[in-house]
């Protein structure tokens, strides 16, 4: 069955500084990935997605970077946080095709203080 | 960016009362899906729709699909308290997957 990891859960980080946030899926090949964020109690903002390796579309031009260095490992990065960089972040994969259907890690809860 | 605006954005009601929400945009979707979100975790799908006027029941749960697939409704029958959560429809165009406004269901005992 497939899996998908996201970590860490929490991170509080101050301004300015670095971030990296890493996904992994299990069980499945070339799926396509999604970095969402979310604020709270509301709907989800689509920030980057990915069909293959080294293949990223951003959604809204932001203080954010993606890469998929590998099949199934996508990461999330900053050089430097913003205060408007908190929020709850989503990695998900989909099989691409006709199973138009997310399944969802567990979330990332940052913090930029 | 496509947008779906998703009515009402918060629900309380009496545990055995029914409930619509509305998830509506004014782009057409391939597919449109419906997830429900715990605090702290991920979206877990509940049904997807993808024909126009579709219609779908999961239990209590039943779905529509807009005739011109541009929105969509969930209704519950009976709520219970485990129905309290997050609900949240999500537009499928190409790769790209859209999230509405979200809408805060609490289901009082």
């Amino acid at each position: 069955s497939q899996t998908i990891h996201q970590w860490p859960a929490t991170l509080v980080q101050p301004v300015g500084s670095p971030l990296s946030l890493e996904c992994t899926v299990e069980g499945t090949s070339n799926p396509n990935l999604y970095w969402y964020r979310q604020a709270a109690g509301r709907g989800l903002q689509l920030l980057f997605y990915s069909v293959g390796i080294g293949q990223i579309s951003s959604e809204v031009p932001q203080n954010l970077s993606a890469s998929r260095p590998q099949d199934r490992q996508f990461i999330l990065s900053s050089k430097k946080l913003l205060l408007s960089d908190s929020g709850f972040y989503l990695c998900a994969w989909s099989g691409g095709g006709f199973q138009e259907k997310l399944f969802f890690g567990s979330g990332t809860q940052l913090s930029v203080l | 960016t496509q947008l779906l605006e998703q009515s009402p954005q918060f629900l309380s009601i009496q545990e055995g009362e029914n409930l619509t929400v509305y998830c509506n945009s004014s782009s057409v979707f391939s597919s449109l899906q419906w997830y429900r979100q715990e605090p702290g975790e991920g979206p877990v799908l509940l049904v997807t729709v993808v024909t126009g006027g579709e219609v779908k029941k999961l239990k209590r749960l039943t779905f529509q699909f807009g005739d011109a697939r541009k929105d969509s409704s969930l209704h519950i029958t009976a709520a219970q308290p485990g129905d309290t959560g997050l609900y949240l429809c999500a537009g499928a165009t190409g790769n790209q997957f859209y999230f509405g406004t979200g809408t805060s269901l609490t289901v009082i005992p």
